[in-house]
C-alpha cells in the first residue's frame, strides 16, 4: 500500500498566528512530496514541490516566507503557515511519490484550515 | 494559462448509463495522464492512468482514451453507480523525474438512482 497522513484534518486559528499542518508516508519512503492548495470549485493548485534534505521549490504567486516547507526525512514534510490571514483559509492536500514513479502520487486527506 | 482543461464543471447521469468525462490538455511535453476521484473534504485517490503510448486503458468500469493528435481524453464510466457521484480530476506530467502533476478544475459527476 501507499498510505500518506496529514495532521490535524482541521484547524482554526486566529488571524496572525502561525499554524504547522504535517504530512507522513507512512508505508514507504517518499524521496518528493508536494503541497498543494484547493479554493472551492477550482483545481488543486501546487504550491511547492519539496524534496528531502533541501529547500523546497515554490511555485510562482506562494509566498516562501508565509508558507514554510521543511522536508526534515523521507517520511515527513510539514507545511508552516506563517502569521495566518482569513484568506489563506482553504483546503491544504500534500502527496508524495515512491522512488522511481515520480508520476505515481498518493494524497493526504487534506487539512481545511479556517482562519478568523 | 491552463495546461489542463475540463471544461464541464458538472455532469449529471443516470444510474446504469455511461459517464464520459472529459479533458483537453495544451502542453505536448506531457506523456503521463492520470484520473482523480475526490470527495469532499479528503484527498484525491486515484482511479486510473495512461502514458501517451498507449491510446486506451481499462480497469473494470473505468476505461480511459487517449487522442494525442487532437491532445484529448476521456474517462468512461459504465455503468455509473450512484457512488461514483464525486468530483473527478484530470491531471497530466512529464514522466522524465519527480514532476509535479498539473490538475485540470475537476468535473462534479452526479449519478441519479
Amino acid at each position: 500500500g501507499a498510505v500518506v497522513s496529514q495532521h490535524p484534518s482541521r484547524v482554526i486559528c486566529k488571524s496572525g498566528t502561525s499554524v504547522k499542518i504535517e504530512c507522513r508516508s507512512l508505508d514507504f519512503q517518499a524521496t518528493t512530496m508536494f503541497w498543494y492548495r484547493q479554493f472551492p470549485k477550482q483545481s488543486l493548485m501546487l504550491m511547492a514541490t519539496s524534496n528531502e534534505g533541501s529547500k523546497a521549490t515554490y511555485e510562482q504567486g506562494v509566498e516562501k516566507d508565509k508558507f514554510l516547507i521543511n522536508h526534515a526525512s523521507l517520511t515527513l514534510s510539514t507545511l508552516t503557515v506563517t502569521s495566518a490571514h482569513p484568506e489563506d483559509s482553504s483546503f491544504y492536500i500534500c502527496s508524495a511519490t515512491k522512488p522511481g514513479l515520480a508520476s505515481e502520487q498518493y494524497f493526504g486527506p487534506g487539512t481545511r484550515l479556517t482562519v478568523t | 494559462d491552463q495546461q489542463v482543461k475540463q471544461n464541464s464543471p458538472s455532469l449529471s447521469v443516470q444510474e446504469g448509463r455511461i459517464s464520459i468525462l472529459n479533458c483537453d490538455y495544451t502542453n505536448s511535453m506531457f506523456d503521463y495522464f492520470l484520473w482523480y476521484k475526490k470527495y469532499p473534504a479528503e484527498g484525491p485517490t486515484f482511479l486510473i492512468s495512461i502514458s501517451s503510448i498507449k491510446d486506451k486503458n481499462e480497469d473494470g468500469r473505468f476505461t480511459v482514451f487517449l487522442n494525442k493528435s487532437a491532445k484529448h481524453l476521456s474517462l468512461h464510466i459504465v455503468p455509473s453507480q450512484p457512488g461514483d457521484s464525486a468530483v473527478y480530476f484530470c491531471a497530466a506530467s512529464v514522466n522524465s523525474g519527480n514532476t509535479p502533476l498539473v490538475f485540470g478544475k475537476g468535473t462534479r459527476l452526479s449519478v441519479i438512482a
